[in-house]
């Protein structure tokens, strides 16, 4: 167990729809970063907060926006869903923002879309 | 561009049978190399962290080495609970702060 923690576990909704993804980080954490896997593409870097503000983005689409509230949870909001947008995606914490110290990535247990 | 990539893309090993995974990169900026082993349907765990080239980690089976332009994750006597995928992700310095990225990862297959 990783200590961060991801619901749902699953979610199947239909295209056009919203939803809302959950992450809560390890304790002591302040870095939260967003992940999405399918079969096709790997694990691909979405967005990265820090202590509530926003500190890098990958290839994230515009549809697709993030947010750390002030107790470093976080939540990933996906609209206007496409077929294409089946996928795991994944929530990680680390400690640091930057290397020097421990800043390795601790993985949820993802969240497992499926868009009808 | 910056990119990580993984070899070979799956492995078939007896057990008892060490080989060596790959990880090639080319990035600006470099700040860590991380490897993470995941099992299907589960998120990656956290194996090694390498900073600079030279270094070397080890834990149980597994030791990973660092060069400028690639990392390798030896595996020795593997048993069939090293089965997974181990995954390379390297981190550089971006706009603002700094990006990760992952290889596809190399599928290992260790049978009794």
């Amino acid at each position: 167990d990783s200590g961060v923690t991801q619901t749902p576990k699953h979610l199947i909704t239909a295209t056009g729809q919203r939803v809302t993804l959950r992450c809560s980080p390890r304790s002591g954490d302040l870095s939260v970063y967003w992940y999405q896997q399918s079969l096709d593409q790997g694990l691909q870097f979405l967005i990265q907060y820090y202590n509530g503000e926003e500190r890098a983005k990958g290839n994230i689409l515009e549809r697709f926006s993030a947010q750390q509230f002030p107790d470093l949870h976080s939540e990933l909001n996906l609209s206007s869903l496409e077929l294409g947008d089946s996928a795991l995606y994944f929530c990680a914490s680390s400690v640091a923002l930057l290397a020097g110290g421990d800043n390795e990535q601790f993985f949820g247990p993802g969240t497992r879309l499926t868009v009808l | 561009e910056d990119q990580v990539t993984q070899s070979p893309e799956a492995l078939r090993l007896q057990e008892g049978e060490s080989s060596s995974l790959n990880c090639s990169y080319t990035v600006s900026g470099l700040r860590g190399l991380f490897w993470y082993r995941q099992d299907p349907g589960k998120g990656p765990e956290f194996l090694f962290t390498l900073y600079s080239a030279g270094e070397e980690k080890e834990k149980e089976r597994l030791k990973a080495t660092l060069t400028k332009k690639e990392s390798f994750l030896h595996i020795t006597a593997p048993k069939p609970e090293d089965s997974a995928t181990y995954l390379c992700a390297v981190q550089a310095k971006n706009t603002g702060g700094f990006k990760t990225i992952f290889g596809a990862g190399t599928r290992l297959f260790v049978k009794a």
